[in-house]
């Protein structure tokens, strides 16, 4: 089975810091990783995915991830925050090309001026 | 090419009533998951579907809930007599017939109430 383990619920940055949420996963087979966006009362919108081709990714909107089989972590980070940039991050992982996404508790990404 | 579509958007049960959710995948999408919120949580995988059959219903709850996904049509989240427990969005999700991946699409999401 499959989990996923984002620490921190809550997080705020001021305008123009790193944004740094974490997420560590737990996974018997080599995992597909991603990191999605929620916005208030919309659904969720595809920030990145890892797919074993590089270690590194790098996504839409400045986001970019790093995967780490070692730490088992798959942190998303974003040099410079933006006002725009608040809203819920969820970080998911699945096991094969069709099955269910298993997602952490979210993290709430505040961005103050 | 339109996005995952979901509806209602909001939806207003009481107690008892049944609610009817309808998901309509991307085109060219075959394969459909629904999710639920529940306030301040996660979303949880309920329901894997595939055109007529159910590929995987490990998160559905084991009484009045189900889904369907026909040849023609939108799928469809059934849930007869409500409770306030079941207040919550639910969310579908569709991906290519040969998926990538597994990256999923999101709908807009519905959101029942239940009164």
């Amino acid at each position: 089975a499959q989990s996923v383990t984002q620490l921190g619920s809550h997080v705020s940055v001021s305008e123009g810091a790193l944004v740094l949420l974490r997420c560590n996963y737990s996974s018997s087979v080599p995992p597909y990783l991603f990191w999605y966006v929620q916005y208030p009362n919309q659904g969720l919108q595809l920030l990145l995915k890892y797919t074993s081709a590089a270690t590194l990714v790098k996504g839409i909107n400045g986001f970019e991830a790093e995967f780490k089989k070692s730490e088992t972590s798959f942190h998303l980070t974003k040099p410079s925050a933006h006002m725009s940039d608040a809203a819920e991050y969820f970080c998911a992982v699945s096991v094969s090309t069709a099955s269910k996404l298993t997602f952490g508790t979210g993290t709430r990404l505040q961005v103050t001026l | 090419n339109a996005g995952v579509m979901q509806n209602p958007r909001h939806l207003v049960r009481r107690r008892g009533q049944e609610a009817r959710l309808r998901c309509s995948p991307m085109k060219g999408h075959s394969h459909v998951y629904w999710y639920r919120q529940l306030p301040e949580e996660g979303l949880k995988f309920m329901v894997y579907l595939q055109k007529e059959n159910i590929i995987d219903e490990s998160g559905m709850p084991k009484e009045r809930f189900s889904a369907e996904f026909p040849k023609e049509g939108p799928s469809i989240l059934r849930i007869q007599q409500v409770v306030r427990g079941d207040s919550a969005a639910y969310f579908c999700a569709s991906s290519p017939v040969v998926p990538s991946y597994n990256e999923q699409f999101f709908g807009p999401g519905t959101r029942l109430t239940v009164l």
